[in-house]
């Protein structure tokens, strides 16, 4: 069975940084294409990024609100992949799910909370 | 404010048919793009229910269905049962002049009453 397991989740500082990890098992990683939603506490869904697959090109797309301060990245050899964090603002608070691709986002995991206050 | 529109709310009695809609534009789905659909269980994280506008991924009941018209898309649940009260989103496809992006409706609660 196809399992994503998010981590790195916590309390931060607005100016801040945080690292989350997702791990992936249960399918061929270095194929998928992978993406990061985010969801607002009692709020909608919002598509963070994603990152395609090394054959790919490994290239990366991002939310225009979150462009030139979160990076993702991946880990083929570990089933790995990360969202680099920086210059979190207070609207960045958000449950972080990591999803696999492409086209619709068809697994999702449990989801690592993220907040940002001062 | 979400790129896609959906009620925020609907309800129905068991074994009543809900229908929820979702309203885009020529940016999203009125450019072709596919529409698919998230159930979200309270506390639980979202789970694909219907992707590329009417396939059910293995598992999903058949009192699921979707539809796509135009600018909108359409999730309809037939013979509403108490397990189905949750969170309903839809998702599709939009380019915007900073690139390609996943846009999501703001999600529809379903009571079942």
């Amino acid at each position: 069975d196809v399992q994503l397991v998010e981590s790195g989740g916590g309390l931060k500082k607005p100016g801040g940084s945080l690292r989350l990890s997702c791990a992936a098992s249960g399918f061929t990683f270095r194929s998928a294409w992978m993406s990061w939603v985010r969801q607002t506490p009692g709020k909608g869904l919002e598509w963070v990024g994603r990152i395609k697959s090394k054959a790919d090109g490994e290239t990366t797309d991002y939310a225009a609100a979150v462009k030139g301060r979160f990076t993702i990245s991946r880990d083929d050899s570990k089933n790995t992949m990360s969202l680099q964090m920086n210059s979190l603002k207070t609207e960045d608070t958000a449950v972080y799910y990591c999803t696999t691709e492409p086209g619709f986002l068809g697994n999702w995991g449990q989801g690592t909370l993220v907040t940002v206050s001062a | 404010q979400s790129v896609l529109t959906q009620p925020p709310s609907v309800s129905g009695a068991p074994g009543q048919r809900v229908t929820i809609s979702c309203t885009g534009s020529s940016s999203n789905i009125g450019a072709g793009y596919d529409v698919h659909w998230y159930q979200q269980l309270p506390g639980r994280a979202p789970k694909l229910l219907i992707y590329a506008n009417n396939n059910r991924p293995s598992g999903v009941p058949g009192r699921f269905s979707g539809s796509k018209s135009g600018t909108s898309a359409s999730l309809t649940i037939t013979g509403l049962q108490a397990e189905d009260e949750a969170d309903y989103y839809c998702q599709s496809y939009g380019t915007i002049f900073s690139g390609p992006k996943w846009v999501f409706g703001g999600g529809t609660r379903v009571t079942v009453l």
